[in-house]
């Protein structure tokens, strides 16, 4: 049982490129959500799903684009890096039932990722 | 949306003491409220959480209290030791359903513990 698995560790990107960061879950969690993590803003939500074709838009979508095709796959999409995108991203999963943890987050490993 | 706002920043204590960590909400709907740590280079871990239907929870030698009128909640460490020293976030669930795991995170207290 991984848990959470993202992949790759670290990225380093020039302007207008584009990559995908790809995160795992063998937890048979419903939700699954992508974060951002910079100095001074905690973490925010880039874009979050419910379920297998179901994703929404977060606190900070522009600029990133995701698909669930699977429960167990979600990954996130940059479609032409810029410099404000040079962060740490954090996959998360959860149970989508009350009963067996909704709202406890498991979080991936973290990606460092730099736009130059 | 919801809004976290979390205070202070930054706590030193010395070892055996408590540190304190607050936080305000803006969202009356919200009703999850967990808290997060995170060590140096590491991924953020779920150390305690409480529901809107309780007042208070403890877990050893961390509680957390929740005031849902003021909308305020707050994460207590007693008898500090150095494996404290971490960043810990606090975090607001908007409610029910698909998105009750749609967590609205704090700016985080880097919490440092002295020998």
């Amino acid at each position: 049982n991984a848990g959470v698995t993202q992949t790759p560790k670290f990225q380093v990107l020039k302007t207008g490129q584009s990559m995908t960061l790809q995160c795992a879950q063998d937890m048979n969690h419903e939700y699954m959500s992508w974060y951002r993590q910079d100095p001074g803003m905690g973490l925010r939500l880039i874009h979050y799903s419910v379920g297998a074709g179901i994703t929404d838009q977060g606190e900070v979508p522009n600029g990133y684009n995701v698909s669930r095709s699977t429960t167990e796959d979600f990954p996130l999409r940059l479609l032409s890096a810029a410099p404000s995108q040079t962060s740490v991203y954090f996959c998360a999963s959860s149970s989508g039932r009350w009963a067996t943890g909704v709202g406890k987050l498991f979080f991936g490993s973290g990606t460092q990722l730099s736009v130059l | 949306g919801e809004n976290v706002e979390q205070h202070p920043s930054t706590l030193s204590v010395q070892e055996g003491d408590s540190a304190v960590i607050k936080c305000t909400y803006s969202d009356s709907a919200s009703n999850y409220f967990p808290w997060y740590k995170q060590e140096l280079g590491k991924r953020p871990q779920l150390i305690i959480d409480i529901r809107s239907n309780v007042g208070e929870k403890k877990d050893q030698r961390i509680a957390v209290t929740l005031n849902k009128t003021a909308k305020h909640f707050s994460l207590h460490i007693t008898e500090t030791q150095p494996e404290d020293s971490a960043v810990y976030f606090c975090a607001a669930s908007p409610g029910l359903g698909g998105t009750a795991s749609k967590l609205t995170f704090g700016t985080g207290t880097r919490l440092q513990v002295t020998l």
